[in-house]
This record gives structure tokens, sequence and C-alpha cells, in this order.
């Protein structure tokens, strides 16, 4: 059954370096979110697309994050480079705008900077 | 915002009870969503109200919504250890769905 998918599903990385994390929404959906989800913030809207434009991403600290869509099965979430307060899972989500606008969520990446 | 929050944050009940958890929002809404988290899963879509409906069904679940109060409730009947999960709600209106923190819901066998 089609499903959003996330890779990678776990990263561990240090202090300072890139990571790039990938999401494949659901075919024929047209809007992607990211999220970020600790247990301090609940889940938080980090950033999203219509038709691959990207909307808004205010919350995303733009400094080091960057949210593209590539093409239409292909979103990524760059944080370079990275610091250990990044430390959280995300998550992407699809949906079809409109009503109603049900979103449909990815597996998440756990990423862990130390 | 539309920010749903959800009350209580945390809620223990014994296997077979009912559950019933709460949501405030603050604007107009077009629908208000409830879903669901399992550990170390991304959230599952449960059931959506809309604006103009006060009650919806789907299985063991129950939503009411109360558009004068800006509020809402999820009520699961004869709870099972499988419910175990935090529950969002996330309202609907002119942006993008935004979640509260959810309730975590611990049905114990």
């Amino acid at each position: 059954d089609a499903r959003v998918t996330q890779t990678p599903r776990h990263k561990v990385t240090e202090m300072g370096q890139e990571v790039t994390m990938r999401c494949q929404p659901i075919l024929g959906h047209n809007t992607v979110f990211w999220y970020r989800q600790t247990m301090m913030q609940g889940l938080e809207l980090l950033a999203y697309f219509r038709n691959r434009a990207p909307l808004d991403d205010s919350g995303m600290p733009k400094d080091r994050f960057s949210a593209e869509m590539p093409d239409a099965t292909l979103a990524t979430l760059k944080i370079q480079p990275s610091e250990p307060r990044d430390s959280a899972v995300y998550f992407c989500a699809s949906g079809l705008a409109g009503a109603p606008d049900t979103q449909y969520f990815g597996p998440g990446t756990r990423l862990t900077v130390l | 915002s539309q920010q749903g929050e959800e009350d209580p944050q945390a809620l223990s009940i014994q296997e077979g009870e009912n559950a019933t958890m709460n949501c405030s929002y603050k604007t107009s809404i077009n629908n208000l969503q409830w879903y669901r988290q399992n550990s170390g899963r991304g959230l599952v879509h449960l059931i959506l109200i809309r604006s103009n409906e006060r009650e919806k069904h789907s299985g063991r679940l129950r939503v009411t919504l109360d558009t004068s109060k800006k509020s809402s409730s999820l009520l699961i009947t004869a709870s099972r250890a499988a419910d175990t999960a935090s529950y969002f709600c996330a309202a609907s209106g002119n942006t993008p769905l935004v979640f509260g923190k959810g309730t975590r819901l611990s049905v114990i066998a």
C-alpha cells in the first residue's frame, strides 16, 4: 500500500557534520511537510511545500537548515553544520492540497548529533 | 494559529475502560483531525470531523466537536492494551495543521 518513506531511519553524526534526510512522498500527493519532534517542544513544523514550491519555512533555522524538492518524488532536509541541539526525530508527511488536508506521515529519521 | 492543545497530558486506565481526551483550539476551522502515534513511529490519521458536524464515529472511536467552545473530544471505548499510544489533535483552517503535544494514553492489561 502507498506510504511515505524516509531515509535514513537512524543517523548518528558528530557536531559540525552535514546531515541530509530524504523523503519520498506518496505518489500523487502535492504537499510535503517536514516536522521535528522532541520531548520538550513536541511536534514542530519546519517547512512545507505545495507542488514542489516552498510555501513556508519560517519554522526552520535558516542559517543551518535547508529544505528542497528536486522533483515530485523526493524531498530533502539538510542541516549544515549540525549541532547537538538538532538531535530529534524528523518526520516527513505528504498530502493533497485542499479539503480535507489529512497528512500521511513517514516513519521518521532519528538524528543524534554528538 | 489553529494549534490544537490536548488535555490531559497523560492518562492511565485499565483495559476495558473508556478513555476520553480533550482538545482546544483558538480560531475558526474547516475541520479537526485526530492522530495516533505509537512509540518510535510516525503519526497515523484516525478520524476527521468537519466544522459543520457535531459527532462522528469510527469503530470504537467517537469524536465530538463544539465550535462554540472551540473544543473537541476523542472517546475510545472498551480500551485495549494495543491502544497505548500518544494521541494528537490538529485543527485545520487557512494554514497547515499545527499539532499539540498530545495525550499519552497507557492502557494497562
